[in-house]
């Protein structure tokens, strides 16, 4: 069974543009969450797909924003990247059953210059 | 405000013996609890889990153990191996809210 896949696994950008990563998440898996992780800070709550609406989200500005499809498939965008942006950001998917375990993908490590 | 702590920042232990890594929580609300292991350029990887209905769940030489009165998880590796060595990583959940709270990670050394 293949796992939570995010694209790309490496990115950098400037400081003012935006960007765009994807996240599948396992096949059956409908909430899509999204973390971002920096040193020090562990995993920070961004925001949680379910059937293509928002359903929870953390705080982050937003800059920060997110999208999930028909297929469950998401996307999470930030835009007038500044220097603080710079992380590791992590996908994770679940049932939507209640008291169900996240499964992450492998994350994208965005780098801001 | 971290409603989900884990105070150790690193452990190391030596291999064969136990380790234990241990979490606290404020948020009375949450009432299920998970455990992730992380590899460098990894993603973390799902380990064990509890719910608030119990106070030990058991798979392998993992154990989480509950106590809801303290607001505190621990989670128990025997025998511990070289490749535990990673950080650890505690989450919790409110009832119903698919929204996890993780704290901000043990790294945990296990010494040949």
């Amino acid at each position: 069974k293949a796992g939570v896949t995010q694209t790309p696994r490496y990115l950098i950008k400037t400081r003012g543009q935006q960007v765009t990563l994807s996240c599948s998440p396992i096949s059956g898996h409908r909430s899509v969450s999204w973390y971002q992780q920096t040193p020090g800070q562990g995993l920070q709550f961004l925001f949680e797909y379910f059937s293509e609406t928002q359903r929870n989200k953390g705080n982050f500005p937003g800059r920060f924003s997110g999208r999930q499809f028909s297929n469950s498939r998401s996307e999470m965008n930030v835009s007038t990247l500044e220097l603080g942006d710079s992380a590791l950001y992590l996908c994770a998917s679940s049932l939507s059953s209640p008291n169900q375990p996240q499964h992450f993908g492998d994350g994208t490590r965005l780098s801001i210059l | 405000d971290q409603q989900v702590k884990q105070n150790s920042p690193s452990l190391s232990v030596q291999e064969g013996r136990i380790s234990i890594l241990n979490c606290d929580y404020t948020n009375s609300m949450f009432d299920y609890f998970l455990w992730y292991k992380k590899y460098p350029a990894e993603g973390p990887t799902f380990l064990i889990s509890i719910s608030s209905i119990k106070d030990k769940n058991e798979d392998g030489r993992f154990t989480v153990f509950l106590n809801k009165s303290a607001k505190h998880l621990s989670l128990h590796i025997v025998p511990s191996q070289p490749g535990d060595s990673a950080v650890y990583f505690c989450a919790a959940s409110g009832s119903g809210t698919y929204k996890y709270i993780f704290g901000t990670g043990t790294r945990l050394k296990v010494l040949a």
